[in-house]
């Protein structure tokens, strides 16, 4: 079965430090990741997909991930946050199962920027 | 373009009533799914509906049903509500074919 973990639960930053947000999955076949965004009292916002080609993968609001797949580790960077950026983070596994997809979600990774 | 709308945006139900959540995918979708997100806790996945038959479904229970409209927009009913019923519930929606999701904004099920 594949299950994703999130290494921290919580983050605080201080405004314009780097930040990594560490993700881990298991699976025995190929997958298919994402990073979502979720600001307080909103839906989830996809900030990020590997799909295939480049382990490095750029997203909105200056993110990028990098995909490794010896470490199965697809972890989250900003080289510099901004206090918008304090929200919950979620890294998902896109499981393929009987030819239809869903989401595996991990429990989340709450950043917080402080001035 | 209008993307992923959910109704109502909040909801108080009483232990044992029903609940009926309503789901408008983004423009070009034909594929819903549904995710349960309790207070805390990453998303699970409930259900995914493509051409108005449910396709793939979650470790929930049958009281959790759901259905998709010719329109592609979808409800999700939930029977015999539990306190443990709630939860923020989401929507997503995707090209058949697409292996990512766009999520609507949730409905937040309060039941006392």
């Amino acid at each position: 079965a594949q299950s994703v973990t999130q290494l921290d639960s919580q983050v605080p930053v201080f405004e314009e430090a780097p930040v990594e947000l560490r993700c881990n999955y298991s699976s025995s076949v190929s997958v298919y990741l994402f990073w979502y965004v979720q600001y307080p009292n909103q839906g989830l916002q996809l900030l990020l997909k590997y799909l295939s080609g480049s382990t490095l993968v750029k997203g909105i609001n200056g993110f990028e991930a990098e995909f490794n797949k010896s470490q199965t580790s697809f972890h989250l960077r900003k080289p510099s946050v901004h206090i918008s950026d304090t929200a919950e983070y979620f890294c998902a596994v896109n499981r393929i199962s009987g030819g239809y997809n869903k989401l595996i979600f991990g429990a989340g990774t709450r950043l917080a920027v402080h001035p | 373009d209008a993307g992923v709308t959910q109704s109502p945006t909040h909801l108080i139900k009483t232990r044992g009533q029903q609940v009926t959540l309503r789901c408008s995918p983004k423009s070009g979708h034909d594929t819903v799914s549904w995710y349960q997100q309790a207070l805390g806790q990453g998303p699970q996945f409930i259900f995914q509906y493509y051409e108005e038959e449910e396709r793939q479904r979650g470790n929930f229970p049958d009281r959790f049903s759901g259905h998709q409209f010719p329109n592609y927009s979808s409800e999700l009913n939930v029977n015999a509500l539990l306190l443990g019923d709630s939860a923020l519930y989401l929507c997503a929606s995707s090209e058949d074919t697409a292996y990512e999701q766009y999520f609507g904004p949730g409905t937040r099920l309060t039941v006392t």
